[in-house]
């Protein structure tokens, strides 16, 4: 089966760096997605690693590797926009995505 | 990018009625929808995975007798939940993808979401 751990809460400060982990067990593997999720809203799309490395985009980065089943996805520069949900979810051998319970991120001024 | 919609945004109903959530593709053909239930402080639940033209795969624990999905088109999926109770108060949440490996990388896109609420 499948199975995939995040921390629940995580607090960072205005315009500092924070690094949410994800680590995962399956017998399939089509990818890794990182989700933003606000309060009341669907998720958006941030980032997908299917190689082992490390992608940039922005403010936000992700990094997979898969022999340790380890996932992070890094914020930049913390606006408090950012206070959100973050959603980890493992793209199966089916291409069914399986999620991760969300790490909840609050920014502090 | 890919849009998908969903209406209604929020539907309040009286326990005992049935309420049709419709689920839209508007700028490209979904080959596989995927309808979701999230309830307050949780994550996405996949309740089901349907395929334009065949019948939806439900979830284990999913009731498919109670929550209709229809997969009529490419560009439209409709979730019915029938006979609603206030357990079923929650926030639906449809997706939409092109199918199985397709480029770029699987992505699913997400619809806003529709806040049932069951008096």
């Amino acid at each position: 089966g499948q199975n995939i751990d995040q921390p629940t809460e995580m607090t960072a400060t205005e315009g500092a760096i924070v690094q949410i982990n994800c680590t995962y067990q399956t017998s399939g593997f089509n990818g890794l997605f990182w989700y933003q999720q606000h309060a009341g809203e669907a998720p958006t799309f941030l980032s997908y690693n299917v190689l082992d490395g490390l992608e940039e985009k922005g403010r936000f980065s992700s990094f997979l590797s898969r022999s340790k089943g380890y996932s992070y996805l890094l914020l930049k520069e913390l606006q408090m926009k950012d206070s959100a949900s973050y959603l980890c979810a493992l793209m199966d051998s089916n291409y069914q995505l399986i999620w991760g319970a969300g790490t909840k991120l609050i920014i502090k001024p | 990018g890919a849009v998908v919609s969903q209406h209604p945004s929020w539907v309040i109903c009286k326990s005992g009625t049935s309420v049709k959530i419709e689920c839209r593709s508007l700028d490209f053909q979904a080959t596989t929808m995927f309808w979701y239930r999230q309830f307050p402080k949780q994550s996405l639940m996949l309740m089901a995975t349907s395929n334009e033209g065949s019948k939806a795969t439900y979830e284990q624990g999913v009731e498919k007798d109670k929550f209709l999905i229809n997969h009529a088109s490419l560009t439209l999926s409709t979730l019915t939940v029938t006979s609603a109770h206030p357990e079923d108060s929650s926030f639906y949440i449809c997706s939409a993808s092109l199918g199985r490996g397709e480029e770029p990388y699987n992505e699913q896109f997400f619809g806003p979401g529709t806040r049932l609420t069951v008096l």
